[in-house]
């Protein structure tokens, strides 16, 4: 799962501002999803994109929060307007396919909304 | 609704001994089953994954094991290690149909090794 990068690694954000975090799948993989893990829970299904494409965004919340993967560059998770509630890790996840490959995680990024 | 549970919270065993962590789900239709561990401050690591159609899958010192039947899953750990206290996950994914991407994890399992 090393292959799979995330950055920044820690934010922290003041309420009301935005945050953005960025994932670049690993070598081969076109598929890209988000998750969200909250403290002492498991991880919960935000987003699945793959390129230029929002195939499944159903665990998104509806306001403030938008993802896009791009032709070129890494899949970007935003953030707008943070609150206190949006402090968790976020993490991203590649696979070749959609069906019948394994989905590795990147390390995480840690949002801390003060 | 329908999710993946846990049945132990934490697990603390004596580094050498095997370790079993089990799982329950729910849903039927669950097509997919994949086991992660997870250290502090980290991403969830793939550990080993099986299918529906089996009951019985290993890696190197990890087997994986599927009761149908039950709806249960186990993931065994042989000559646990310190190296393996970790917090355990079990997820499940639905598989075709209803996105074969979207997996549903349970809360989890903090394994300790006590050296």
């Amino acid at each position: 799962n090393a292959g799979v990068m995330q950055n920044p690694r820690h934010l922290v954000r003041r309420r009301g501002q935005e945050a953005r975090l960025r994932c670049s799948p690993m070598k081969g993989h076109s598929h890209v999803y988000w998750y969200r893990q909250l403290p002492e829970e498991g991880l919960k299904f935000m987003v699945y994109l793959q390129k230029e494409n929002i195939i499944d965004e159903s665990g998104m919340p509806k306001e403030r929060f938008s993802a896009e993967f791009p032709k070129e560059g890494p899949s970007i998770l935003r953030i707008q307007q943070v609150v206190r509630g949006d402090s968790a890790a976020y993490f991203c996840a590649s696979s070749q396919t959609d069906s019948g490959n394994t989905i590795y995680f990147g390390e995480g990024s840690w949002l801390t909304v003060v | 609704g329908e999710s993946v549970g846990l049945h132990l919270p934490t697990l603390s065993v004596q580094e050498g001994d095997n370790s079993i962590i089990n799982c329950a789900y729910s849903n039927s239709a669950s097509d997919y089953f994949i086991w992660y561990k997870q250290e502090s401050g980290k991403g969830p690591q793939f550990i080993i994954d099986i299918r529906s159609n089996m009951d019985k899958r290993q890696g190197q010192r990890v087997t994986v094991l599927l009761n149908k039947t039950v709806k249960h899953l186990s993931l065994q750990i042989a000559a646990t290690q310190p190296g393996d206290s970790a917090v355990y996950f079990c997820a499940e994914n639905i598989g075709p149909g209803a996105g074969s991407y979207q997996l549903t994890f349970g809360k989890g399992t903090k394994l300790s090794v006590i050296p």
